[in-house]
């Protein structure tokens, strides 16, 4: 069955480091998301992707986030500049169609990212 | 803004209970994901809803427009359905992948 994979599962720090979370959505998936959920709290939304741009983003996206699909199959969402609250799962997710039209979502495993 | 709440927070259940696990949501929201995240971490999509009922397997989901509550119903529980359930709104304009998810309802099914 076909799945959106994520790498590293576990990342690991230092406060001001760039990071880059990675992402394989489904092949023939366009719409990609990431969302993030600090350690006990909700899941949230950060950015939707289509057609090359962003489509949508929160408030949480800010210049600190950026997020690219460099070839045909990754997804990447970077972090330029990491804080101590930006320690959280990372989750990349995408469907094939507007998720109104087809109502699925398909999420990654998760990569986990903790800021020292 | 948007909310979406669920109750309860926590829920221990005896396998072969029936269980149910509601959702509340603001104006606004015009569709509801239920959404399975797993101890690991994982979250696996169970259903998206705009109106009416759906089922797969063991699981029933319904959602009342007027009233703007959802219920996930799961038949016959077993403990391989220990998980966190969240609710997520949705609305139709924009990238829909904006939601606005619930805190979870944490569920542990005894055998």
């Amino acid at each position: 069955e076909p799945e959106v994979t994520q790498t590293p599962s576990h990342q690991v720090t230092q406060m001001g480091q760039e990071v880059i979370l990675r992402c394989v959505p489904i092949s023939n998936h366009l719409y990609f998301y990431w969302y993030r959920q600090i350690l006990g709290q909700k899941v949230e939304f950060l950015v939707s992707f289509y057609n090359n741009e962003i489509s949508e983003k929160s408030e949480i996206f800010d210049d600190q986030f950026s997020v690219e699909r460099p070839d045909g199959s990754n997804f990447t969402l970077k972090i330029r500049s990491t804080k101590l609250e930006d320690s959280a799962m990372y989750f990349c997710a995408s469907s094939e169609d507007r998720i109104i039209n087809t109502g699925e979502l398909f999420f990654g495993e998760g990569s986990r990212l903790t800021v020292l | 803004k948007n909310e979406v709440e669920q109750s309860p927070q926590n829920l221990t259940a005896q396998e072969g209970e029936f269980i149910t696990i509601n959702c509340s949501y603001s104006v606004g929201i015009s569709a509801l994901h239920w959404l399975q995240q797993h101890p690991g971490g994982g979250i696996v999509s169970l259903f998206m809803l705009s109106s009416g009922k759906k089922k797969h397997g063991r699981l029933i989901a319904t959602i009342n427009i007027q009233e703007k509550h959802s219920s996930l119903h799961i038949t016959a529980s077993h403990p391989r359905d220990s998980a966190v359930y969240i609710c997520a709104g949705m609305n139709y304009g924009g990238s829909q992948g904006n939601l606005i998810f619930g805190k979870g309802t944490k569920l542990s099914v005894k055998p």
